[in-house]
């Protein structure tokens, strides 16, 4: 069984451009998670998406954003980068379920330049 | 706000020895708990999950939760260099949140 696979691994901008980043879950989950992990620090929830919905987000500017397409995949936007935008950012993805863990992807790592 | 507790360590055990990693969360409705082991620069691994109360063996690693005092930890038996890692605490809360709340974590590190 595929694992939660993200895209690009890596991607470098400048200040001011804006970054699409994207996940496909593990087949059957319906439920995505993305998170920013800043070097050394711990893991903050960005958005949560299920059944294509918008289900709750972090706090974390508007010009963070996304969406969830109708195959469960997602992508991540965000616009206008600053130089703090740097860190790993994660996808997990679930059942909706409360017995059922958040499965990671291996992330993608944005570099602000 | 629901809040999960973790040591930030770092922990430092010799090889061979136990290492005992706890986690305390705030809100008492809580069901279900993980342990994810993250490596440096890597992406967070789930170990090991938890639902009820008591202790959960794996392998080297053993869960232990205890909900009347709202506390998980994880046990590391016979820790080897390959462990350290730094280890995540995961709480998802009652009431129908599916959110996962996540610790900080602590660092482990296991000195040869």
């Amino acid at each position: 069984e595929a694992g939660v696979t993200q895209s690009p691994t890596h991607l470098i901008k400048t200040r001011g451009q804006q970054a699409t980043l994207r996940c496909s879950p593990i087949s059957g989950h319906t439920s995505v998670y993305w998170y920013q992990q800043a070097l050394g620090l711990g893991l903050q929830f960005l958005l949560w998406y299920d059944e294509g919905e918008e289900r709750n987000r972090g706090n974390f500017p508007p010009r963070f954003s996304g969406r969830q397409f109708p195959n469960y995949s997602s992508e991540l936007n965000v616009n206008a980068l600053e130089l703090e935008d740097s860190a790993l950012y994660l996808c997990a993805s679930s059942f909706l379920q409360l017995d059922q863990p958040q499965h990671f992807g291996d992330g993608t790592r944005l570099s602000i330049l | 706000q629901k809040e999960v507790e973790q040591n930030s360590g770092p922990l430092s055990v010799p090889e061979g020895a136990i290492a005992s990693l706890n986690c305390t969360y705030s809100d008492r409705g809580s069901q279900s708990f993980f342990w994810y082991r993250q490596y440096s620069g890597k992406s967070p691994e789930l170990i090991m999950s938890i639902y009820s109360n008591g202790d959960k063996e794996d392998g080297r690693f053993t869960a232990q939760l205890n909900k009347a005092s709202q506390y998980v930890s994880l046990l590391i038996r016979d820790s080897q260099p390959s462990d350290s890692a730094t280890y995540l605490c995961a709480v998802y809360s009652g009431a129908g949140s599916y959110q996962l709340t996540f610790g900080k974590g602590t660092k482990l590190s296991v000195i040869p």
